[in-house]
């Protein structure tokens, strides 16, 4: 069956620093999205993206995030300049209608 | 603010014991209510994606229904085995926008 792929599968950075978390989103799919979890909170949205640009994104994602897809089969979410209340569980996903696929995450350590 | 609230946080069961938990969300604006089985260090596994009043979704030992009028929708596990540990998430998703709105999840446990 198709998987959403997350690397890393844990980064611990320093506040401040910049982090990239990338995701391969299933090949045939159009629609892709970040999601995070701080530990203890709800699952949350972040940016959704469709046909190469940002479709929506929440509050959360302000101008210290952005989102590419580089080379039409990585998506990536970059931490300009990572906060201590960054660190949370970080799910891509992709979806091609009403169902979505996620990956296993990338925890983000911000210390 | 869209809320999507479940029920319980947290429960523990025998194995064989059936369960359900419930997730209430807005009921105007609706497209959507989805079920996932989360456990740790794995990807959140779709479970079902309902869509019509009144739905009935089955997979194995588990199934939901729908309620979109009132807004909820009911998750039952019928003879739970340690296996189905996991949380267990539901989203709605609403309106003209395909983000998904997630509740606090059920976390399950099952005793042998």
């Amino acid at each position: 069956e198709p998987e959403v792929t997350q690397t890393p599968s844990h980064q611990v950075t320093q506040m401040g620093q910049e982090v990239i978390l990338r995701c391969v989103p299933i090949s045939n799919h159009l629609y892709f999205y970040w999601y995070r979890q701080i530990l203890g909170q709800k699952v949350e949205f972040l940016v959704s993206f469709y046909n190469n640009e940002i479709s929506e994104k929440s509050e959360i994602f302000d101008d210290q995030f952005s989102v590419e897809r580089p080379d039409g089969s990585n998506f990536t979410l970059k931490i300009r300049s990572t906060k201590l209340e960054d660190s949370a569980m970080y799910f891509c996903a992709s979806s091609q209608g009403r169902g979505y696929t996620f990956g296993s995450g990338t925890r983000l350590t911000v210390v | 603010i869209l809320n999507v609230e479940q029920s319980p946080q947290s429960l523990h069961v025998q194995e064989g014991d059936s369960t359900n938990f419930t997730c209430s969300f807005p009921s105007s604006n609706f497209y959507a209510l989805h079920w996932y089985r989360w456990e740790t260090a794995k990807s959140p596994e779709a479970l079902f994606v309902m869509t019509l009043n009144g739905d009935e979704k089955k997979k194995g030992r588990i199934s939901a229904t729908l309620n979109t009028k009132e807004g909820y929708s009911y998750l039952y596990i019928k003879g739970s085995q340690p296996e189905d540990s996991a949380t267990y998430l539901c989203a709605f998703c609403g309106g003209a926008t395909n983000k998904l709105i997630f509740g606090t999840g059920t976390l399950l446990a099952v005793q042998p």
